[in-house]
């Protein structure tokens, strides 16, 4: 159980341009969802907290136009990069922790991450 | 906020071997500190936690400890495998959050010699 299922796996895209990433939480639901970055051979940078019916939370220094969060279901939020640049290729990752879990101290489920490659 | 410290950044040992890797936190507040192992191209999965309560946790070959009053927590891998080798991160879950964000350490590379 608690599988996290993330799509696209990878993708590259043109400088300018703006991409979608899906992130399902396949058999539980999740009223909150994080996602995550992390450059090559670093650790995970949260970018935001997205929770579902309510604006996003983004970290100090997350720029809110740029990377456009939505969750609009239990199972569903979506990271929008708009007009995307060359600094923005990255390994994009969301997890999620399900609805009756208390939120401290339950276990955190990541999907298997989106590589970006912004040409 | 809560600021994590992981040890060593590397860690190469002969399989069946022990490896211990070492993490600090800052938060005194913060109750729940997982582990992950993320291999090439993956996310991090989830294979042991331990919330504050409690000092040591194992599960097969691995094992957590948790000292409460230095805000130190520690992987045990015991008997390596060549599997074993991939990055490995602690986090914590500062109680000043109530979303239950984690906060992730700087990462342990394992490399399990055969």
């Amino acid at each position: 159980g608690a599988v996290v299922s993330q799509h696209p796996s990878w993708v590259i895209c043109k400088s300018g341009t703006s991409v979608k990433i899906e992130c399902r939480s396949l058999d539980f639901q999740a009223t909150t969802m994080f996602w995550y970055r992390q450059f090559p051979k670093q650790s995970l940078m949260l970018m935001a907290t997205s929770n579902e019916g309510s604006k996003a939370t983004y970290e100090q220094g997350v720029e809110k136009d740029k990377f456009l969060i939505n969750h609009a279901s239990l199972t569903l939020s979506t990271l929008t990069v708009t007009s995307a640049h060359p600094e923005d290729s990255s390994f994009y990752i969301c997890s999620a922790r399900g609805a009756g879990g208390n939120s401290y101290n339950s276990p955190l489920h990541f999907g298997n991450g989106t590589r970006l490659t912004v040409t | 906020g809560e600021n994590v410290e992981q040890h060593p950044s590397t860690l190469s040992v002969q399989e069946g071997d022990s490896a211990v890797i070492k993490c600090t936190y800052s938060d005194s507040a913060s109750n729940y500190f997982p582990w992950y192992k993320q291999e090439l191209g993956k996310g991090p999965q989830l294979i042991i936690d331990i919330r504050s309560n409690v000092g040591e946790k194992k599960d097969q070959r691995i094992a957590v400890t948790l000292n409460k009053t230095a805000k130190h927590f520690s992987l045990h891998i015991t008997e390596t495998q060549p599997e074993d080798s991939a990055v490995y991160f602690c986090a914590a879950s500062p109680r000043s959050s109530n979303t239950g964000k984690l906060i992730f350490g700087q990462g342990t590379t394992l490399q399990v010699k055969p």
